[in-house]
């Protein structure tokens, strides 16, 4: 049973340029959340995405963005980045559980992104 | 609304225990605990919920005080295998999904 997979793995940008980050969720799994982690710091919520919308957005800039797609997988775009940009984005999926207050999560490896 | 852990860091001899400490300014419905090794994945560990309501993982415990709005994650006889960085999230009743991660501990365990 595969889990969270991401992709890629490392990236190197540029300052002003644009990236997408991918994500396919665990099986079975229909809601993703993405999460910025800084180094030594704990992973920060950017958005979550159930049913193919944003169901919830974190305090990031429109400059984040991301999609949903039929199978449950989902993107990340970051337009005009920023040094500040430059982090491990995590992806974690989730099952929705009705009437269930919680879930836990299943993160990926993360894609470690570094803008020059 | 993110919680702050303590201890940052704590060095054990295998065999020790460990207690890590998770407190919130806000409310909390559930209060879940993850553990990061080096250049991998955060790995789930339990949730507590408000009411009482416990999940446990392995030999890992822990509790969560409502009124204290505070969660402490205990690990007992502690093994090689637990060194890492323990992260606990903390999520409201409306925030599915959504978790307010701490700095995180960085737990040591040596030989």
């Amino acid at each position: 049973d595969a889990g969270v997979t991401q992709s890629p793995t490392h990236l190197i940008k540029t300052r002003g340029q644009q990236v997408t980050l991918r994500c396919s969720p665990k099986s079975g799994h229909d809601t993703v959340s993405w999460y910025q982690q800084a180094l030594g710091q704990g992973p920060q919520f950017i958005f979550q995405y159930y049913e193919e919308e944003e169901r919830q957005r974190g305090n990031f800039p429109d400059r984040f963005s991301g999609h949903q797609f039929p199978n449950y997988s989902s993107e990340l775009n970051v337009n005009a980045l920023l040094l500040g940009d430059s982090a491990l984005y995590l992806c974690a999926s989730s099952l929705e559980v009705p009437g269930q207050g919680y879930s836990p999560l299943h993160f990926g490896n993360g894609t470690r992104l570094t803008v020059t | 609304q993110q919680p702050v852990q303590s201890p940052q860091a704590v060095i054990l001899r295998e065999g020790e225990d460990a207690v890590i400490n998770c407190s919130s300014s806000k409310a909390l419905y559930s209060v879940h605990w993850y553990r990061q090794k080096h250049g991998e994945a955060p790995v789930f560990l339990m949730i507590l919920l408000k009411g009482g309501e416990q999940k446990g993982h392995e030999k890992i415990s822990a509790s969560f005080n409502e009124k204290k709005q505070q969660s402490s994650l205990y690990l007992t006889a502690s093994q090689l295998s637990y060194s890492g960085t323990y992260f606990c999230g903390t999520g409201g009743g409306s925030t599915l999904g959504r978790l307010y991660f701490g700095r995180g501990t960085q737990l040591t365990v040596w030989p």
